[in-house]
């Protein structure tokens, strides 16, 4: 079945690189996922990855993918403390009929401190 | 655009009683979803909704979890008798694909249930 894994906590000052690594087992997973969860709120997709790239950057925001591994990353530049909120990795998993939906990671809680 | 709505956004009920959630999604959004996410935990999806047929309903508890999307635009998601186990945040999903990709979901702000 699918699983998705991540580290639960990570704690960074403001002005520091933030990197949240993550690991999925789907290995038909067509395309990954970054969503960011605030408290109170719902999650926001960040970004995401398809399955054939290594790296994908989007300002602040590297992903990179190692397809081997089955191994993701999600990399914040210049982390601040706007930044603190749980970062969900997901993947696309496939339902019958053709249709796709995802599978979710438990989140990563970034702390940014002052 | 308006986003997804949910309501209510807090809940609190005794355990055996019954409660609903509402969702209305982004207008002409056909795929719905609605997760169950435990405290600590991601989303796990319970139910998938294409327009307002069920793709997925495979991790719906069945015996005491229904979901209906009447005329493909809003959805009710009903817990009868509810459990200490099920207090969670509920979040409704909504898009406007459902393969290839890639493809957002937007998320509604989730309701939060509380069993007592």
């Amino acid at each position: 079945g699918e699983d998705v894994e991540q580290s639960l906590f990570l704690s960074v000052r403001e002005g520091d690189s933030s990197v949240i690594n993550c690991t999925y087992t789907d290995s038909s997973s067509t395309y990954l996922y970054w969503y960011k969860q605030e408290p109170g709120a719902g999650l926001q997709l960040l970004t995401y990855i398809f399955s054939n790239m290594d790296m994908k950057q989007d300002q602040r925001l590297t992903v990179l993918l190692n397809k081997k591994d089955k191994h993701l990353s999600l990399r914040i530049a210049d982390t601040q403390t706007g930044d603190s909120a749980i970062y969900f990795c997901a993947e696309t998993t496939h339902v019958n009929s053709g249709y796709s939906t995802l599978t979710f990671g438990k989140g990563t809680m970034l702390l940014v401190s002052p | 655009e308006a986003g997804v709505a949910q309501s209510p956004r807090y809940k609190i009920i005794e355990k055996r009683q019954s409660v609903a959630f509402w969702c209305n999604p982004i207008s002409g959004h056909a795929t719905l979803y609605w997760y169950q996410q435990i405290l600590g935990q991601g989303p796990k999806l319970l139910i998938q909704f294409q327009n307002n047929g069920v793709v997925d309903d495979s991790q719906l508890p069945k015996d005491r979890f229904s979901a209906e999307r009447l005329k493909g635009v809003d959805s009710t998601l009903k817990i009868q008798p509810a459990k200490l186990e099920d207090s969670a945040v509920y979040l409704c999903a909504s898009s406007s694909r459902t393969s290839g990709g890639p493809y957002e979901q937007y998320f509604g702000p989730g309701t939060r249930l509380t069993v007592t």
